[in-house]
């Protein structure tokens, strides 16, 4: 089992709504990706952080938004919720470019 | 444009066959190429990456760059190994791009 966690594990918003989807990552682990993966497909990148910066995005609007934190915890925020939404949002964190990324248990969000 | 594609959403086998699942990509540069898998109820872990030459277990895949094919297979399937399996490629320090997946349900 590996050390990545997210939180919450399920949630409901309604749409319009203003959501935050956390992680913790791997200790030592400086990149952390955010996938989103709506049912029956496969995960969709959303961006990745190294280091608290975004070093890399998905095609996803911007109102789907992160934040890195010094102590390996991250961030997922999506303003304005729309329907699509709704979905399982992984994360995955990695130690370095060459590293395997280990993936989160993910939060499973329903937009109403 | 990067792509994945699985063209099998579910392959149904008996314990024993054998398996194989299809992985074909288009990607810019030389990518890695891994295989996840998902369990039930389990998180979605990396079963084998190309680089690494390794048998997972019992699975292997070959990469082969002029048909640009991954195909992931097994000799003899168990039952265990029914799940979800994710063709990825990936340029080091970038973000996996997963194909569809292929459920391998095996039936004894």
């Amino acid at each position: 089992e590996t050390g990545v966690t997210q939180s919450p594990t399920h949630l409901i918003k309604t749409r319009g709504q203003q959501v935050t989807l956390r992680c913790s990552s791997q200790s030592g682990h400086n990149t952390v990706s955010w996938y989103q993966q709506a049912l029956g497909q496969g995960p969709q990148f959303i961006f990745q952080y190294y280091r608290e910066e975004e070093n890399g995005r998905g095609n996803f609007p911007p109102r789907f938004s992160g934040l890195q934190f010094p102590n390996y915890s991250s961030e997922l925020n999506v303003n304005a919720l729309e329907l699509d939404d709704s979905a399982l949002y992984l994360c995955a964190s990695r130690g370095g470019a060459q590293e395997t990324q280990y993936f989160g248990p993910g939060t499973r969000l329903l937009v109403l | 444009a990067q792509r994945v594609t699985q063209p099998e959403k579910l392959l149904s086998v008996f314990k024993g066959a054998p398996v194989e699942l299809k992985c074909n990509y288009s990607y810019s540069g030389s990518p890695e190429l891994f295989w996840y898998v998902q369990y039930s109820r389990q998180r979605l872990q990396l079963l084998l990456r190309h680089i690494s030459r390794e048998s997972i277990k019992g699975f292997t895949a070959d990469l082969n760059k002029g048909e640009t094919s991954f195909h992931l297979k097994k000799p003899f399937a168990q039952e265990e190994d029914s799940a979800m399996y994710y063709c990825a490629p990936n340029q080091a320090g970038t973000a996996l791009i997963f194909g569809k997946g292929t459920t391998l349900s095996v039936s004894s």
